[in-house]
């Protein structure tokens, strides 16, 4: 069983607003990533971090931000929201260390912009 | 360039046969291949995966099989359930320093009862 989280499961806002999707992990994971999905699409990585205070951009531009203060938080935040950020945003971690291979994901964040 | 590739979008099988579902990928610095499993509204959930060094993985009903000179790989699920009905990712982990995951576009499987 996948012990990471994210917050809220649904988001409907309003443009110009700033909002924070929240992502947590009690797995003590050293990787955490973001990946973007839109209906039929593939996941797009947008974010990932290595560690404690490590984040690197990913594949597909954003306009989002990430930090990662503590190993069990990877929250991400947009500014100023607009209709084109609507989209699934999931979260994910892994872990090199134990030999696991996989990713595991949260359930993921419903954003609607309008 | 995409360099994970799923080039049937959907697949629908009748209950009790085989599905197979097929992936193909370009970069040679992948040193796992994966399935996920997706609901709508969801996050995916592994499946299986396999070493780039291996031709075969099995899991109870599912088996990856691993073509590293044709670079494609397929999931086989015997016998398909109607439970089975969803979208299959298929990603591969890039070694490249980074450990990311890159996923293709899915593939939805309908079983049918």
């Amino acid at each position: 069983e996948a012990d990471i989280y994210q917050t809220p499961r649904y988001l409907v806002i309003g443009t110009g607003k700033k909002i924070t999707l929240e992502c947590s992990q009690t797995m003590g994971h050293d990787k955490m990533y973001w990946y973007q999905q839109d209906p039929g699409m593939e996941l797009h990585l947008i974010h990932y971090s290595y560690g404690v205070n490590s984040t690197e951009k990913g594949d597909l531009s954003s306009e989002s931000t990430v930090s990662r203060i503590r190993t069990e938080h990877f929250p991400l935040t947009l500014e100023s929201a607009r209709p084109s950020h609507t989209s699934q945003y999931l979260c994910a971690s892994s872990d090199s260390g134990t030999g696991n291979t996989e990713a595991f994901f949260g359930q993921g964040t419903r954003l609607t912009v309008v | 360039d995409q360099q994970v590739k799923q080039n049937s979008p959907s697949l629908s099988v009748q209950e009790g046969r085989i599905s197979i579902l097929n992936c193909d990928y370009t970069n040679s610095m992948f040193d796992y291949f994966l399935w996920y499993k997706k609901y709508p509204a969801e996050g995916p959930t592994f499946l299986i995966s396999i070493s780039s060094i291996k031709d075969k993985n099995e899991d109870g009903r599912f088996t990856v099989f691993l073509n590293k000179s044709a670079k494609h790989l397929s999931l086989h699920i015997v016998p398909s359930q109607p439970g089975d009905s969803a979208v299959y990712f298929c990603a591969a982990r890039d070694t490249s320093g980074t450990y990311k995951y890159i996923f293709g576009t899915g593939t939805r499987l309908k079983v049918l009862a």
